[in-house]
């Protein structure tokens, strides 16, 4: 069965200081994984893109990282500001032979940033 | 600027009484689903459509009805609300396909069954 788990659910952090986010799936055959930042009462915007053969990409202060063959995304967040809290989604896309929108949703990490 | 709109934002309704909640893109994207997001379980697909007169069951369409007359319009149609509909819902327009797919999400509805 197609499924991301993302850990930690939750996570808190004072501002400045950086954090790892995880993201686990068994989704096959893998297509793409992203990350989404969902402020609270708003829709999911997409961070970042990882394909098959990218290992690391950044997006200013958030880089992700794909290890393709332990199945494994991690998002790292460099000095965290408090605008930064917010759910932090990961979303594997299933290749169906050029079908869009197969995408299976993590429960998502909440991150608090503190003053 | 390339958006896709839901309305309303925010709906109180009454058990039973039928609504309609709708979602608009302007990118002429084909692909489009409505999704349900509640505490605990993360976004869960309702419906999908891959293109006009195209829509196909999600992850959990029971009690949800959707249309695609055009292809910029996709409504959410819950003919006879029940109070386990009370949820975050969400829109999406998805671009491109293949390698590439990103879906691009509405403000969402909070819809209340009373």
């Amino acid at each position: 069965k197609n499924q991301v788990e993302q850990s930690p659910q939750s996570l808190i952090i004072l501002e400045g200081k950086n954090c790892t986010l995880q993201c686990n799936y068994t989704v096959s055959p893998f297509s793409n994984l992203r990350w989404y930042k969902q402020d609270t009462g708003r829709g999911p915007v997409s961070l970042t893109i990882m394909t098959f053969s990218e290992n690391t990409k950044s997006n200013g202060r958030y880089t992700a990282t794909l290890d393709a063959d332990t199945k494994q995304s991690s998002l790292h967040i460099t000095a965290s500001q408090l605008s930064d809290s917010a759910s932090y989604i990961c979303v594997v896309s299933v290749n169906y032979g050029g079908s869009q929108g197969n995408l299976i949703f993590g429960k998502g990490t909440k991150l608090s940033v503190k003053p | 600027e390339a958006q896709v709109t839901q309305n309303p934002r925010y709906l109180i309704t009454v058990t039973g009484k039928k609504l309609t909640v709708t979602c608009s893109q302007n990118m002429n994207h084909e692909y489009m689903s409505w999704y349900r997001q509640d505490p605990g379980l993360g976004l869960r697909q309702i419906y999908y459509s891959m293109n006009v007169e195209v829509t196909d069951k999600g992850d959990v369409p029971e009690g949800y009805k959707v249309s695609r007359k055009e292809k910029r319009n996709f409504p959410l149609i819950l003919e006879s609300p029940s109070p386990n509909q009370t949820s975050l819902y969400f829109c999406a327009s998805t671009e491109g396909g293949g390698n590439f797919a990103e879906a691009f999400f509405g403000q969402g509805t909070r819809l209340t069954v009373v």
